[in-house]
């Protein structure tokens, strides 16, 4: 149980296209989804918050005109990277919050973004 | 704010070695503490989490424990295996705060 996917696994944009990621929670529902970033060698950093039927709460330093999320079910969130830029080229992780459960985050296969 | 440490950076061992992982921990007010281990490329999976109000938490060879009061968490590894390379990371959450915050991780290396 508790399997989290994410959709696609991998992606190639053009500079100043648009590009959207999905994660789904397959097997529970979660009223709350976290986005995060990873480069080469380094840990995740906390992008935004996402909870279902609201707006998301984003990290300090994030965009949120640049990344929108959307949470429009229990079961699945969005990212959309707008006007996407070479710098935005990264490793995008979400993970979704069991809401029955004791606080465990399960996370998704991960979605390598590159922006040419 | 949260900051949390992994030492060492990298290990590398041979088959067979037991082994401890380490995370350090600046805000000792948790709520839990999960070992994850993340494959490269990959995303993260979830090896055990460990409630504030527990000392020890064990899944077949790997056992976590947390010294909340000192903020120190271990990861033992007993009998390595080669499929036991990978990057370990440590992740604390706040009490009343579902964020994450992330150690730096640990590369393992498991010699054949």
């Amino acid at each position: 149980g508790a399997v989290v996917s994410q959709h696609p696994s991998w992606v190639i944009c053009k500079s100043g296209t648009s590009v959207k990621i999905e994660c789904r929670s397959l097997d529970f529902q979660a009223t709350t989804m976290f986005w995060y970033r990873q480069f080469p060698k380094q840990s995740l950093m906390l992008m935004a918050t996402s909870n279902e039927g609201s707006k998301a709460t984003y990290e300090q330093g994030v965009e949120k005109d640049k990344f929108l999320i959307n949470h429009a079910s229990l079961t699945l969130s969005t990212l959309t990277v707008t006007s996407a830029h070479p710098e935005d080229s990264s490793f995008y992780i979400c993970s979704a919050r069991d809401q029955a459960g004791v606080y465990e985050q399960y996370f998704g296969p991960g979605t390598r973004l590159t922006v040419t | 704010k949260q900051e949390v440490t992994q030492i060492p950076a990298a290990l590398s061992v041979p088959e067979g070695e037991n082994l401890v992982l380490n995370c350090s921990f600046t805000d000792s007010a948790i709520y839990n503490l999960q070992w994850f281990r993340q494959d490269p490329g990959k995303g993260l999976t979830s090896l055990l989490l460990i409630q504030s109000s527990q000392r020890e938490q064990t899944s077949g060879r790997l056992n976590a424990s947390l010294d909340k009061s000192s903020g120190r968490s271990t990861l033992y590894i007993a009998a390595s295996q080669p499929g036991d390379s990978a990057t370990y990371l440590c992740a604390p959450r706040r009490f009343g705060n579902e964020k994450l915050t992330f150690g730096t991780g640990t590369r393992l290396t498991i010699i054949p």
